[in-house]
């Protein structure tokens, strides 16, 4: 199964700055996809990050707020932009194994937002 | 709406005693349904999952249980080891799982495996 490094595993920001995360799988893979989840909450599908096109959002978020890059088949970045306290979450990139082993996740990123 | 549902937040287990963790979906058209496992300040690791043709399977001390009739399934675990203490997540896609048809989690319990 895929290695993902992802980076950074956590951070304290100000307000109204931006943070980028970023992963990278040790394999090519199609498709990756950047989770959040909010304490005490599930983990909730931001987008889908397909190499060479634009990243397809889920409902209530748009790329304004969390821009994303895949530059090619083995990295991604997601960016949390003008950060607010309701953006403190662990953010997680992931890849799909197929529906016997769902996906495989990255370590995640503790974000905190003064 | 939730279409996974785990309504137990926590558990606390004896070691050496069985864990039963629950969970409840909505979504008749779900295939699969896998369980993970999440330390702190790690990713959720995958642990067993189980075809939505099967109502068990088994590895190891993990047993995942489905009862389509009643939309819900339990994951056991025997013997319970301090290891074993973490959040679970309870989770179901459907055959394609492409974008349309993502990975649906539940909002996790939190296993506590007492000495």
């Amino acid at each position: 199964s895929a290695v993902i490094s992802q980076k950074p595993s956590r951070d304290i920001c100000q307000r109204g700055t931006s943070l980028t995360i970023q992963c990278q799988v040790d394999s090519q893979v199609t498709m990756m996809f950047w989770y959040r989840q909010q304490p005490g909450q599930s983990l909730t599908l931001i987008a889908t990050a397909n190499q060479g096109s634009e990243a397809t959002y889920e409902s209530g978020f748009v790329i304004d707020k969390f821009p994303i890059s895949r530059p090619n088949l083995t990295f991604s970045t997601l960016t949390v932009s003008n950060m607010s306290p309701e953006d403190s979450s662990i953010y997680l990139c992931s890849v799909a194994r197929g529906p016997n082993y769902g996906y495989t996740f990255g370590s995640g990123t503790r974000l905190t937002v003064v | 709406d939730q279409q996974v549902k785990q309504n137990s937040p926590s558990l606390s287990v004896q070691e050496g005693r069985i864990s039963i963790l629950n969970c409840d979906y909505t979504n008749s058209m779900f295939d699969y349904f896998l369980w993970y496992k999440k330390y702190p300040a790690e990713g959720p690791t995958f642990l067993i999952s189980i075809s939505s043709i099967k109502d068990k399977n088994e590895d190891g001390r993990f047993t995942v249980f489905l009862n389509k009739s009643a939309k819900h399934l339990s994951l056991h675990i025997v013997p319970s080891q301090p290891g074993d203490s973490a959040v679970y997540f309870c989770a179901a896609t459907t055959l394609n799982m492409n974008r349309d048809d993502k990975i649906i989690f539940g909002k996790g319990t939190r296993l506590h495996i007492l000495p």
